[in-house]
C-alpha cells in the first residue's frame, strides 16, 4: 500500500460544483501539503499544515479550502470549481525530524478536470 | 521569479547516451531533491542531498552549495528512464519546498 493515498485519482466535474480531494498518510508525519501541477509550471503550493490545528495558505490558495481532520488526513476542497482549476493535484507529507532537511513523500496525484 | 531553474526543459537521447540535467537555485537550502515523475503522474524521490555526490545504480547526483547548482547524471540511458525529472529545494528558513518546472527526458531505443 502507498504511504500517501489520494482519492479520487481522476475526476471530471462541472463548473460551479463543489469537489473534495482527500489525502491520507501512514507515515506518521505532522506536515502535509497540497500542490497543483500545470504544464510548464513547477508544483505550486496551495495549502499546508504542520499540525492538526495548523492551517496555512500557500501561494495559490484562492478558490480552495482545506481541512486537517486528523494527523493522517488532509482534504482539499474546491467550493465552486472553475475550468482554470483543471490540473494535477498532489498531496505530500514531510518529517521535520529528518536531520538533512525534510524528506518529502508524494501521493499518486489526482487528475481533476473542470468542464 | 523562479527560485529553482532547470535546464534543459526537454531532452531526447539515444539509448546508451550519458545524460545531464542541471538545476540552479537562488535561495538558502537545507536539502535538494531530485524527483522522477512518470507519465502516469506519480512522483518519487530519487535523491536527497545537501553536499557532495550520491550514486544509485546508473544515476548520479551532485551539488555545489557555493555555486547553488546541482546536476543529475544518467549513465548508459535506457528507454525506461524516460520521465520528467524535477529538481526541488527545501529552504533553510520558512520550511518551504520550491520546485523546478521539470525536464522531460525521452530515451529512444
Amino acid at each position: 500500500d502507498a504511504d500517501v493515498t489520494q482519492t479520487p485519482r481522476n475526476r471530471i466535474t462541472k463548473t460551479g460544483k463543489r469537489i473534495m480531494l482527500e489525502c491520507s498518510q501512514t507515515k506518521g508525519h505532522d506536515r502535509m501539503y497540497w500542490y497543483r501541477q500545470d504544464p510548464g509550471l513547477g508544483l505550486r503550493l496551495i495549502y499546508y499544515s504542520f499540525d492538526v490545528k495548523d492551517i496555512n495558505k500557500g501561494e495559490i490558495s484562492d478558490g480552495y479550502s482545506v481541512s486537517r481532520q486528523a494527523q493522517a488526513k488532509f482534504s482539499l476542497s474546491l467550493e465552486s470549481a472553475i475550468p482554470n482549476q483543471t490540473a494535477l493535484y498532489f498531496c505530500a507529507t514531510s518529517d521535520p525530524r529528518d536531520t538533512l532537511g525534510n524528506t518529502i513523500y508524494f501521493g499518486e496525484g489526482s487528475w481533476l478536470t473542470v468542464v | 521569479k523562479n527560485e529553482v531553474e532547470q535546464s534543459p526543459q526537454n531532452l531526447t537521447a539515444q539509448e546508451g547516451e550519458f545524460i545531464t540535467i542541471n538545476c540552479s537555485y537562488s535561495v538558502g537550502i537545507s536539502a535538494l531533491h531530485w524527483l522522477q515523475q512518470h507519465p502516469g503522474g506519480g512522483i518519487v524521490s530519487l535523491f536527497m542531498l545537501s553536499s557532495g555526490k550520491k550514486k544509485h545504480g546508473r544515476l548520479i547526483a551532485t551539488i555545489n552549495i557555493q555555486e547553488k547548482h546541482s546536476s543529475l547524471h544518467i549513465t548508459a540511458s535506457h528507454p525506461r528512464d524516460s520521465a520528467v525529472y524535477i529538481c526541488a529545494v527545501k529552504t533553510n528558513t520558512g520550511n518551504q519546498f520550491y520546485f523546478g518546472t521539470g525536464t522531460s527526458l525521452t530515451v529512444i531505443p
